[in-house]
């Protein structure tokens, strides 16, 4: 099962920053918070993942609280080919192995 | 440079017949995993390689699904006596790395375009 509690959908003006929540409670220390988005029907595509710290790249930020119970995905100017499902996933490399599990992610629409 | 390349886009059989769904990974990926994805659910883990080793196969549903990557690089995901349940995109992802280096290298899987299957 998933370990990640998301939105099931927001709106975001296109040009604002896309601010998307990802609640994990139930992280434990060995976890990583992982990010993937899904455009239409493509495969998903990787965008970030950290720890504990602040990541950031070409594509997003993000910022992992403190306790490390929720992470917030930044998108600093969102536009239209940012519509997408976006999916936040906690990964434990020891006890999962490679694997991705995904949960029902939250369904990003960016209007003109 | 080519991306994950999936084959075929689309497979309609007929329930009872044997599929089988081929995945070419980039070029030098080391670790190849599937996922099914229904429609509006996210993609559902079913098995990964690193190089010829099948690693972990808790997701394959039951053992009419069985998968192969003998010269670790192509993989051939088999359904045997398909049932209509099983009609779902098949996506295949790569990553370079076994997935311990991952962690440290930030090697992400890189996602196929998937193989939409319909069963009659």
């Amino acid at each position: 099962d998933a370990k990640t509690t998301q939105p099931p959908s927001m709106d975001c003006a296109e040009g604002r920053a896309a601010n998307l929540p990802c609640n994990h409670s139930t992280i434990s220390g060995n976890e990583y918070v992982y990010w993937y988005r899904q455009i239409h029907s493509q495969g998903p595509q990787y965008i970030i993942h950290g720890l504990k710290n602040n990541e950031t790249n070409e594509m997003a930020s993000l910022i992992i609280t403190e306790d490390r119970k929720s992470s917030t995905l930044i998108l600093p100017h969102a536009t239209l080919r940012d519509t997408a499902v976006y999916y936040c996933i906690v990964r434990d490399f020891y006890n999962q192995g490679g694997k991705l599990i995904f949960g029902q992610g939250t369904e990003l629409s960016v209007k003109p | 440079g080519a991306g994950v390349s999936q084959s075929p886009r689309y497979k309609v059989t007929k329930r009872g017949q044997d599929v089988a769904l081929r995945c070419d990974p980039i070029s030098g990926h080391v670790s190849l995993y599937w996922y099914r994805q229904a429609l509006g659910q996210g993609p559902e883990f079913l098995t990964y390689f690193n190089y010829e080793a099948q690693q972990d196969k808790s997701g394959l549903p039951n053992d009419r699904f069985s998968a192969e990557r003998p010269e670790g690089s192509i993989s051939t995901l088999t359904i045997q006596r398909t049932e209509q349940r099983d009609s779902a995109m098949y996506r295949c992802a790569s990553s370079s790395t076994p997935w311990q280096v991952s962690v440290i290298s930030n090697q992400p899987q890189h996602f196929g375009d998937g193989t939409r299957l319909s069963i009659l």
